[in-house]
């Protein structure tokens, strides 16, 4: 079963806004990475933020974590158009060090 | 540096029939990996890679899907007989070091009639 668990499941939201995704695993992980995928292509590494730390940035983005919850949330500020995917969180770790395991995605649509 | 290269990027075949994959990582990435991606659905991983060890095979249905990684570098993943139910895209990622960030080839569109 998937260990992350995406939501919203699908946003829509106009060029310039900020999209906000969640994400929620159940295990203790070592890190958990964001991903995006544009349709029919292979996923591009976004961000790595390991569990030692709660907070990491990289251009418009902003990746927040917070283990007590088991949670982890991903940030565009200022969405353009191209930003337009499907968003995917992925956890390693935990007994299975080295494993990425995917949640479900969370479909972004960035209107012009 | 050049990508993950996959191949063949679509496949069409009837149900019960085989088919293969093959896989090409960055060069020097010991980690690789196969998931499987079902139309709406995360990646699915199949199995990952050390070197030419496996690590984790455990959701890979080992009475129809096989991979191997020779001598630690490409890697082909094959399906026989193939079901109805394995029609997805094969993702193939490899990685410097293990829980690192994934790097990850086109796919392979596999639509099983």
């Amino acid at each position: 079963s998937q260990q992350g668990e995406e939501d919203p499941q699908a946003l829509s939201i106009q060029e310039g806004e900020n999209a906000t995704m969640n994400c929620s695993y159940k295990t203790s992980i070592n890190n958990l990475q964001w991903y995006r995928q544009n349709s029919g292509r292979g996923l591009v590494h976004l961000i790595l933020i390991r569990s030692n730390e709660r907070e990491k940035h990289s251009g418009r983005l902003r990746v927040t974590l917070d283990t007590s919850k088991k949670s982890s949330s991903l940030l565009i500020t200022a969405s353009r158009a191209a930003d337009t995917a499907s968003y995917f969180c992925a956890t390693a770790g935990g007994t299975s060090y080295g494993k990425l395991t995917f949640g479900q995605g969370t479909i972004l649509t960035v209107h012009p | 540096e050049a990508g993950v290269a996959q191949s063949p990027r679509y496949k069409i075949i009837e149900k019960r029939q085989s088919v293969a994959f093959w896989c090409n990582p960055i060069s020097g990435h010991a980690t690789l990996y196969w998931y499987q991606q079902i139309l709406g659905q995360g990646p699915k991983l199949l199995i990952q890679f050390q070197n030419n060890g496996v690590v984790d095979d455990s959701q890979l249905p080992k009475d129809r899907f096989s991979a191997e990684r020779l001598k630690g570098v490409d890697s082909t993943l094959k399906i026989q007989p193939a079901k109805l139910e394995d029609s997805a895209v094969y993702l193939c990622a490899s990685s410097p070091r293990e829980a690192g960030e994934l790097f990850f080839g086109e796919g392979s569109r596999l639509t099983v009639l």
